[in-house]
């Protein structure tokens, strides 16, 4: 498809386990950022990605989040050791970075985390 | 530092009915503003955007002006349609790097 692809949709798991979610972004956006969004809040910045490198993580609330894009493309949110506090919806989005900034992100419809 | 704050919902509107969803923003230096738009089922998606003070950005028949003297960006519309239902987020950034997003405003629209 030509949009951000998340998954997967929905995701239930356990305390204490490890969760992978995936983004596929539009083909040739270079930058690449992961949204959390809880209940009746904001997305809040999770990481940016220009390219395969990790710009800014500064949003990534501890070390049990982890994020890649090895080859600058489809990236991947991972979370160890999963606490009920995780439950969230992760967005993705891409965006174009070629022409400027234009400040239009493209989201996908985001992968629903609940930890029992 | 960055933030944004926006009017609580839900709002519940007639059709026809002219809509502000009020928006302020507290910013370091000089951002860019925005209003995302998330229809149901669908990922959020920009409405419009304005780059500078005084600066108007429209589309769908919202529009929203950047007023830096009261650090405000709210969204009107002058006829709203049932299908402008949809949580409408406020947004602003000063780089590639961040956006700062506000709650979200449900916004219902009746026939």
């Amino acid at each position: 498809g030509a949009g951000v692809s998340q998954t997967p949709s929905n995701k239930v798991t356990e305390k204490g386990k490890y969760v992978e979610l995936r983004c596929d972004p539009i083909s040739g956006h270079t930058a690449l950022y992961w949204y959390r969004q809880s209940l009746g809040q904001g997305p809040e910045f999770l990481i940016y990605f220009q390219g395969t490198g990790a710009a800014d993580d500064s949003g990534l609330p501890n070390d049990r989040f982890f994020a890649v894009r090895p080859e600058g493309s489809v990236s991947t949110l991972k979370i160890q050791r999963t606490e009920r506090g995780d439950s969230a919806v992760y967005l993705c989005a891409s965006s174009s970075t070629d022409t400027g900034f234009t400040g239009e992100l493209f989201f996908g419809e985001g992968s629903r985390l609940t930890v029992l | 530092g960055n933030s944004v704050t926006q009017m609580e919902g839900p709002v519940t509107l007639s059709e026809e009915a002219f809509l502000t969803i009020n928006c302020t923003y507290t910013a370091t230096g000089y951002p860019s503003l925005f209003w995302y738009v998330q229809y149901p089922g669908e990922g959020l998606q920009l409405l419009l955007k304005a780059t500078k003070a005084d600066d108007k950005g429209s589309n769908k028949g919202f529009e929203a002006t950047y007023r830096k003297e009261t650090t405000s960006f709210h969204l009107e519309k002058g006829s709203v349609q049932v299908s402008d239902s949809a949580v409408y987020f406020c947004a602003l950034s000063d780089s590639y790097n961040q956006f700062y997003f506000g709650t979200g405003t449900s916004l219902t629209v009746i026939p």
